[in-house]
């Protein structure tokens, strides 16, 4: 295990339901992200939290927005999403690099979900 | 952009032979990081290599790196059938740039 877990797995929601996908970290990190993995597409960067401030926003449409309570969670609470937005959606967390140094992530298991 | 791009994008090998992938990139980077990701899962990190440093070891692995030509490899030495997955290289620029993935390599080592 990556020390990272995301909540659900799994989830099939319609287009008019609003749903949250959980991620926590038992790493002591202070940056955690959302990533969005389609088929045959690079892994997207959604949202960045570095000491539980927004700091990265990839033109992400705002049926998905993101939480950051504190640093070992992170929720992105989804909306009226579209069929397109089926995905892997993965968590990750890393210590930040206000140091200026990137440093590896680690990732949790994602939540597959289909949007019917 | 400063992303990576994995070469080849499929491999298919015989176990107990080696794997080699290769990652380009076109920006100056930090580091670079390479991961593996077993299938519907999350991603792997195996192995970080700094913009100063040529070569690096991890167990079977072995990552190159050449900044002159912008390029890595990741070779994985007696693979085995557990090392199928697929690898990803992620390019870190200076300062505050989040890392940025490629589309990786799908890797098969067949018994």
């Amino acid at each position: 295990e990556t020390g990272v877990t995301q909540t659900p797995r799994h989830l099939v929601m319609g287009m008019t339901n609003k749903k949250s996908l959980k991620c926590e970290q038992h790493l002591g990190h202070n940056a955690m992200y959302w990533y969005k993995q389609s088929a045959k597409k690079p892994l997207e960067l959604m949202f960045v939290y570095s000491l539980e401030e927004r700091v990265e926003n990839n033109s992400v449409p705002s049926r998905f927005s993101p939480e950051c309570p504190n640093s070992s969670h992170l929720f992105l609470h989804l909306h009226t999403l579209q069929p397109e937005d089926s995905a892997l959606y993965l968590c990750a967390s890393s210590r930040d690099s206000s140091s200026g140094i990137v440093a590896e992530q680690f990732f949790g298991p994602g939540t597959r979900l289909t949007v019917l | 952009s400063q992303q990576g791009e994995e070469d080849p994008q499929a491999l298919s090998i015989q176990e107990g032979e080696n794997a080699t992938m290769n990652c380009s990139y076109k920006t100056s980077i930090n580091n670079l990081q390479w991961y593996r990701q077993n299938s519907g899962r999350g991603l792997v990190h195996l192995i970080l290599i700094r913009s100063n440093e040529r070569e690096k070891h991890s167990g079977r692995l072995r990552v190159t790196l050449d900044t002159s030509k912008k390029s890595s490899s990741l070779l994985i030495t007696a693979s085995r059938a557990a090392d199928t997955a697929s690898y990803f290289c992620a390019t870190a620029g200076s300062g505050n740039t989040p890392l940025v993935f490629g589309k990786g390599t799908r890797l098969s080592v067949i018994a």
